[in-house]
């Protein structure tokens, strides 16, 4: 059964730091491409980062360019979002989801979540 | 502002069908076969109940069923059962400076 669990999720000040895990389990993770999805209270989703299988390619939304980094760890099944700068817009709770394979474009699971509160 | 549009709720009695739109332009729903569509219970995480337009991954009723025409998708459930009541999120790709695009969701509740 696939699994994505996530965690590091809480409350920070504006301007501080955060990283995020997700520990994926129930399937190889080395052979999918991994985002990070967030929703902000009461919003819709907004896709935020990806990560290629290697690790060799990543992208991201614009609102985040330059303050969150997305990485994996393939031994220990692990993708990660270190979020820098936060701002009170970033508060949300973010989604680690698996992207399909076989070329399509769509994620078919996803994690619980963690709520990311920023606030003074 | 979402970059695709959804009602933002609709609802049916059980038994009866209903149907979901989701408008994009031509840079995202209009231009690509890559609509996909997920449900979302309070609390709970996304789940993928339609791929590439109008594909169900394998688990997903057949009472969902997905469909576009231009630039607008649509997801129609029918056959309303309670475990429907839910939110529902319509995605595209698109060649914008992201992959992804999603709506602004549908809750759907069943009388």
């Amino acid at each position: 059964e696939v699994q994505l669990v996530e965690s590091g999720g809480g409350l920070v000040q504006p301007g501080g730091s955060l990283r995020l895990s997700c520990a994926a389990s129930g399937f190889t993770f080395s052979s999918y491409w991994m985002s990070w999805v967030r929703q902000a209270p009461g919003k819709g989703l907004e896709w935020v980062a990806n990560i290629k299988q290697d690790g060799s390619e990543k992208y991201y939304v614009d609102s985040v360019k330059g303050r969150f980094t997305i990485s994996r760890d393939n031994a220990k099944n692990s993708l990660y979002l270190q979020m820098n700068s936060l701002r009170a817009e970033d508060t949300a709770v973010y989604y680690c989801a698996r992207e399909a394979a076989a070329g399509r474009i769509d994620f078919d699971y996803w994690g619980q979540g963690t709520l990311v509160t920023v606030s003074s | 502002q979402s970059a695709l549009t959804q009602p933002a709720s609709v609802s049916g009695s059980p038994g009866q069908s209903i149907t979901i739109s989701c408008t994009g332009t031509s840079s995202d729903v209009g231009g690509y076969n890559y609509v996909s569509w997920y449900q979302q219970h309070p609390g709970k995480a996304p789940k993928l109940m339609i791929y590439e337009v109008s594909n169900r991954p394998s688990g997903v009723s057949n009472r969902f069923s997905g469909s576009k025409s231009g630039n607008t998708a649509s997801l129609t459930i029918s056959g309303l059962q309670a475990e429907d009541e839910a939110d529902y999120y319509c995605s595209s790709y698109t060649s914008s400076s992201t992959p992804w695009v999603f709506g602004g969701g549908t809750k759907l509740t069943v009388l």
